[in-house]
């Protein structure tokens, strides 16, 4: 089993609706938990963190964490077709140097 | 805001060659990371160091090595450059937390000929 785990898509959404991005985890120790955007050819920009859990908004993104069944989720409100990318789940076990762990990513087509 | 600054964006080597990759943060992270990435197989740890001098090998770190002898910078080193190591190569920085995430460079796409 992979620490973490995300479906690689693609997962085409219509311009407006939801995306709806899921990550499961297995460390039950995991401490916090990081959603990052990948545009093609770019580096990872970080666009939301949570640590507690429930929900956190931050403008279009929502980040859901539920500790108990170990899955932390992404949702994009009004799907811009600038949201097209790949969004990479990555969690902290909090060991030496709180290095990251990355899931594989979801790559999103936001169709218009 | 954060810096993370990789100093080549492309780099194109021969195999055997020894291989430089420099990387230079401006906020006085703690936290040093070398990450390649390939299609199909995501990020992969190469190195991190979480102090000057020290480091400590990350998934993959054969046929590497790191140097880091100031804190702003980290630098990864591909002894003797082989064609399986054509990769993109992400420097990343983050404070000594565990509520904050990492800051990336822009990459250095790497290729081995």
């Amino acid at each position: 089993q992979k620490e973490v785990e995300q479906n690689s898509g693609p997962l085409s959404v219509p311009e407006g609706a939801i995306a709806s991005l899921n990550c499961t985890y297995s460390d039950r120790g995991s401490q916090s938990f990081f959603w990052y955007r990948q545009y093609s050819g770019k580096s990872p920009e970080l666009i939301m963190f949570i640590y507690s859990n429930g929900d956190k908004e931050d403008g279009r993104f929502t980040a859901q964490l539920n500790k108990a069944s170990q899955y932390v989720s992404l949702l994009i409100r009004d799907s811009q077709p600038s949201d097209s990318a790949t969004y990479l789940c990555a969690v902290n076990r909090g060991a030496a140097g709180n290095k990251l762990t990355f899931g594989g990513g979801t790559r999103v087509l936001v169709k218009p | 805001d954060v810096k993370v600054t990789q100093s080549s964006r492309y780099l194109v080597k021969r195999t055997g060659e020894k291989v430089f990759l420099e990387c230079v943060q401006d906020m006085d992270h703690e936290n040093m990371f070398w990450y390649r990435q390939d299609p199909g197989l995501g990020l992969r740890l190469i190195y991190f160091s979480y102090d000057v001098k020290m480091k400590e090998k990350g998934d993959i770190p054969e046929g590497y090595s790191v140097s880091r002898e100031k804190k702003e910078r980290f630098s990864l080193i591909l002894e003797s450059a082989s064609t399986n190591q054509t990769s993109m190569y992400l420097c990343a920085s983050r404070v000594d937390s565990v509520n904050y995430g990492y800051t990336f460079g822009s990459g250095t796409r790497l290729t081995v000929v």
